[in-house]
């Protein structure tokens, strides 16, 4: 069964410096997507990025970067120069490509606190 | 455009009772998620709709959960007799279809407390 792991519960930083939230994931699909995404305090989950299972590349959007690593069933986030606005919980989340239908499994969430 | 609505915002009912929940997806989409996020459990899913059908009620916690879609739009969440561990965060999601590719938008969510 698909199994998605954030093992960061709570992440505190200082304005403008970089973080990077974690994310371990399980699936016996060679075919899956992975996500992340913000829920602020307003609640409303909010899609950030994707990335495929066949594309390890990783890629800079905007303060935005990840690292997807296949052979460690990893897949990082990292805002550069976070912002207090950052401040929400941040959900990684696994959907499998068989039969899913595109239903998310999502990790815990690590609520990240971005001081001024 | 307009996001996913979902109704009411809020919830209090008492232990026994029946509450329906709403969610207006967002036009064209045809597939549609019920999620609910709770502290215990975090955000776990409900069903899928794909049109009026559901191919995936997987996740309705017990026979007291039951979900219907009508005209390939708004989807109704209902909970007979209200039990106190059904307290959450009740989330609609919708996509153009339902697939592992396509990105979920999500409504604000019911927040439904059982007394």
């Amino acid at each position: 069964a698909q199994k998605v792991t954030q093992a960061q519960t709570e992440i505190s930083v200082v304005e403008k410096e970089d973080v990077t939230l974690d994310c371990v994931y399980e699936t016996r699909d060679t075919t899956y997507y992975l996500f992340w995404y913000k829920q602020p305090p307003s609640g409303e989950l909010v899609f950030l990025i994707r990335r495929n299972s066949f594309d390890e590349q990783n890629e800079i959007s905007g303060r935005y970067s990840w690292n997807f690593q296949k052979s460690t069933s990893s897949f990082n986030f990292t805002i550069t120069a976070s912002q207090v606005v950052d401040s929400a919980v941040y959900f990684c989340a696994l959907s499998e490509g068989g039969t899913s239908y595109g239903k998310l499994t999502f990790g815990q969430g690590t609520i990240l606190t971005v001081h001024p | 455009g307009a996001g996913v609505s979902q109704s009411p915002s809020n919830k209090v009912t008492e232990k026994g009772k029946d509450v329906e929940l709403r969610c207006d997806p967002i036009s064209g989409h045809t597939a549609l998620y019920w999620y609910r996020q709770s502290l215990g459990q975090g955000l776990e899913f409900l069903i899928y709709f794909q049109g009026n059908s559901a191919p995936d009620k997987s996740g309705l916690p017990s026979d007291r959960f039951s979900a219907e879609r009508t005209g390939g739009s708004v989807s109704t969440l209902t909970i007979q007799r209200t039990q106190q561990e059904d307290s959450a965060v009740y989330l609609c999601a919708s996509s153009l279809k339902g697939s592992s590719y396509n990105e979920q938008f999500f409504g604000p969510g019911t927040r439904l407390t059982v007394l």
